[in-house]
């Protein structure tokens, strides 16, 4: 597609239960990343897919959030138990490669609230 | 951390003058990159400068990048209303992914 496409753009849900986050990435780009922003905060890495390589799940906050990326291409987090701490804005961004000049392209991000 | 850190946390000036955003870090870096935000939501792609790079521009943007005191600056000039956002900075190294700074809060006033 022409962009990163997220959905839902908003999530409200109960806690406890599990939600599901979605990422189209731009067509071609093999690097994608998921971020996560709390309100009035800076991004938080979460996890990283390049290519057929194994994830980078260094900054998944728990065993709670998990995250796979079928075919290369759409990306799904899954966040299970979902607790009032895990609200914040989910943002997935795509690159062509991890070095690529051009920098990420972002989505719109979800907001996810957890009451 | 390659965490980079902005300042100000937040500046307000009136449309027409220039804002000035630093970023400082502290670990050695391929390429760094600011970023916009409007309304807590998506992040725009503004401006990427590599480490042996020391300015560039991009229309009323202009970064430098001083590696031996690990920090750079952005600067819009002329302002306008719709410049106000949040600005960040983003380094990439070591480190996979971008690391993101918490950001600059900008408010231009017509």
């Amino acid at each position: 597609g022409a962009g990163v496409s997220q959905s839902p753009s908003n999530k409200v849900t109960e806690k406890g239960k599990d939600v599901e986050l979605r990422c189209d990435p731009i067509s071609g780009h093999t690097a994608l990343y998921w971020y996560r922003q709390s309100l009035g905060q800076g991004l938080e890495f979460l996890i990283y897919f390049q290519g057929n390589s194994a994830p980078d799940k260094s900054g998944l906050p728990s065993d709670r959030f998990s995250a796979e990326r079928t075919g290369g291409s759409v990306s799904t987090l899954t966040i299970q138990r979902t607790q009032q701490e895990d609200s914040a804005v989910y943002l997935c961004a795509s690159s062509l490669s991890r070095d690529s000049w051009g920098g990420y392209t972002f989505g719109s991000g979800t907001r996810l609230t957890v009451v | 951390s390659q965490q980079g850190e902005e300042d100000p946390q937040a500046l307000s000036i009136q449309e027409g003058e220039n804002a000035t955003m630093n970023c400082s870090y502290k670990t050695s870096i391929n390429n760094l990159q600011w970023y916009r935000q409007n309304s807590g939501r998506g992040l725009v792609h503004l401006i990427l400068i590599r480490s042996n790079e020391r300015e560039k521009h991009s229309g009323r943007l202009r970064v430098t990048l001083d590696t031996s005191k690990k920090s750079s600056s952005l600067l819009i000039t002329a302002s306008r209303a719709a410049d106000t956002a949040s600005y960040f900075c983003a380094l990439s190294g070591s480190a996979r992914q971008l690391t993101f700074g918490s950001g600059t809060q900008l408010t231009v006033l017509p």
